[in-house]
């Protein structure tokens, strides 16, 4: 399976600020993805990056607010832009490796976000 | 709607005290039901994927099985180390997951 570092590993930050997190795999990978995690509560899909096209961000998140680049195939970034306290949560970024009849997903160690 | 729903929500077990764990599916165009692990404050680390029903896999002291509808994971004679929070997921195409809301496992020693 394809190891997976994000950075920063945990952030305070505060309101009104942004936060880019890097996502880095140590192979290449066509689909990447990025998720949230807020407190006691399970992993919601952000958005789903591909190399040399646009994400596609899922209902209730906009690009506006969850910038997302995919500059190569190991590499990804996720910026939380305008920070609230709302914004508090762990980011997850993971990546697809193939297989048959289903693709299974492994995840990086994750980003535990804090505002203030 | 897809939906995944674990239980219990939370499980407490002595040492060597062997239990299961529940999970029940509604996932149109399934293709695996996955399990994974999940610490507190890190991302989940990938346990088991099923394909099929009557399917079993075994790790160590876990062993998921899966039928038409539901997803066991069986843990025997737990340690300490096994507490932590389990997820059951349901994928279907284009990396498409739907997570239950876990269980979360404390083992007393």
């Amino acid at each position: 399976s394809a190891v997976i570092s994000q950075k920063p590993s945990r952030d305070i930050c505060q309101r009104g600020t942004s936060l880019t997190i890097q996502c880095q795999v140590d192979s290449q990978v066509t689909m990447m993805f990025w998720y949230r995690q807020q407190p006691g509560q399970s992993l919601t899909l952000i958005a789903t990056a591909n190399q040399g096209s646009e994400a596609t961000y899922e209902s209730g998140f906009v690009i506006d607010k969850f910038p997302i680049s995919r500059p190569n195939l190991t590499f990804s970034t996720l910026t939380v832009s305008n920070m609230s306290p709302e914004d508090s949560s762990i980011y997850l970024c993971s990546v697809e490796d193939p297989g048959y009849p289903a693709d299974t997903q492994y995840f990086g160690p994750g980003t535990r976000l804090t505002v203030l | 709607e897809d939906q995944v729903t674990q239980s219990p929500e939370a499980l407490r077990l002595q040492e060597g005290e062997s239990s299961s764990l529940n999970c029940s599916y509604t996932v149109s165009g399934l293709r695996g039901l996955f399990w994974y692990r999940q610490d507190p404050g890190k991302g989940p680390e990938f346990l088991f994927t099923l394909y099929s029903a009557g399917e079993e896999k075994e790790k160590e002291r876990l062993k998921a099985t899966l039928t038409k509808k539901e997803s066991f994971l069986h843990i025997t004679a737990p340690k300490p180390e096994d507490s932590a929070t389990y997820l059951c997921v349901g994928g279907t195409s284009y990396g498409k997951l739907t997570f239950g809301q876990g269980t979360i496992l404390t083992v007393h020693p």
